[in-house]
């Protein structure tokens, strides 16, 4: 079964930093291109970031550039988004997908709370 | 960024109902498009890809059309399991984006 366990998440406060990750079970990590996708109450659904196989190919969405980076250890099954600078309006449940245009499956997603 | 428009951003309906959806594109994206369906507390589920090839595992009672900037999600039969949140999202050109969602729920 195709598997996707975010973790990570937490309460920081404006510009800290959080580190997320996602452990992939269920299929081989090095053939997908995996995605960070995150749901906010001011912007809905909203994609963050995404990753080719081989992790030659990177892209943000423009809130997350220069702050957010996105990398893979495929030898170990897990991807993971360094956040820096945060902001409150960065407040909202992070998922991880598998894919890279669209998205299916996702994990259960990871709560983060940016507040003072 | 392109922009996802859908309609209506809430309806009701029956059991045994035929529901349709619809999200348009501020720009053409040919066919370059996914419908998720979303339950509270829980991740959104792939449905549709490619503006109409159904997901692995999804039941043939939804199906999804269209091709440019205008595209409907249909649900046919109404099941109790279906009453979500769907959103549709552009995978045509960076950012990525989805519409605001339309929710589901019982009349």
């Amino acid at each position: 079964e195709v598997q996707l366990v975010e973790s990570g998440g937490g309460l920081v406060q404006p510009g800290g930093s959080l580190r997320l990750s996602c452990a992939a079970s269920g299929f081989t990590l090095s053939t997908y291109w995996m995605s960070w996708v995150r749901q906010t109450s001011g912007k809905g659904l909203e994609w963050v970031a995404n990753i080719k196989e081989d992790g030659s190919e990177k892209y943000y969405v423009d809130s997350a550039k220069g702050r957010f980076t996105i990398s893979r250890d495929n030898a170990n099954n897990s991807l993971y988004l360094q956040m820096n600078s945060l902001r409150v309006e960065d407040t909202g449940v992070y998922y991880c997908a598998r894919g890279g245009l669209d998205w299916g499956p996702w994990g259960q997603g990871t709560l983060v709370t940016v507040s003072s | 960024a392109i922009r996802m428009t859908q309609s209506p951003s809430s309806l009701s309906a029956s059991t045994g109902d035929r529901v349709t959806i619809t999200c348009r594109a501020s720009q053409g994206i040919s066919n370059r498009l996914a419908w998720y369906q979303q339950k509270p507390g829980k991740a959104p589920k792939l449905l549709i890809y490619g503006a109409s090839s159904l997901q692995s595992g999804v039941p043939s009672r939804f199906s999804g059309s269209g091709s440019g900037t205008d595209f409907t999600l249909t649900i046919n039969y109404l099941q109790s399991e279906d009453f979500a949140t769907y959103f549709c999202q552009q995978c045509y050109s960076y950012p990525l984006t989805f519409g605001g969602g339309t929710k589901v729920d019982i009349k």
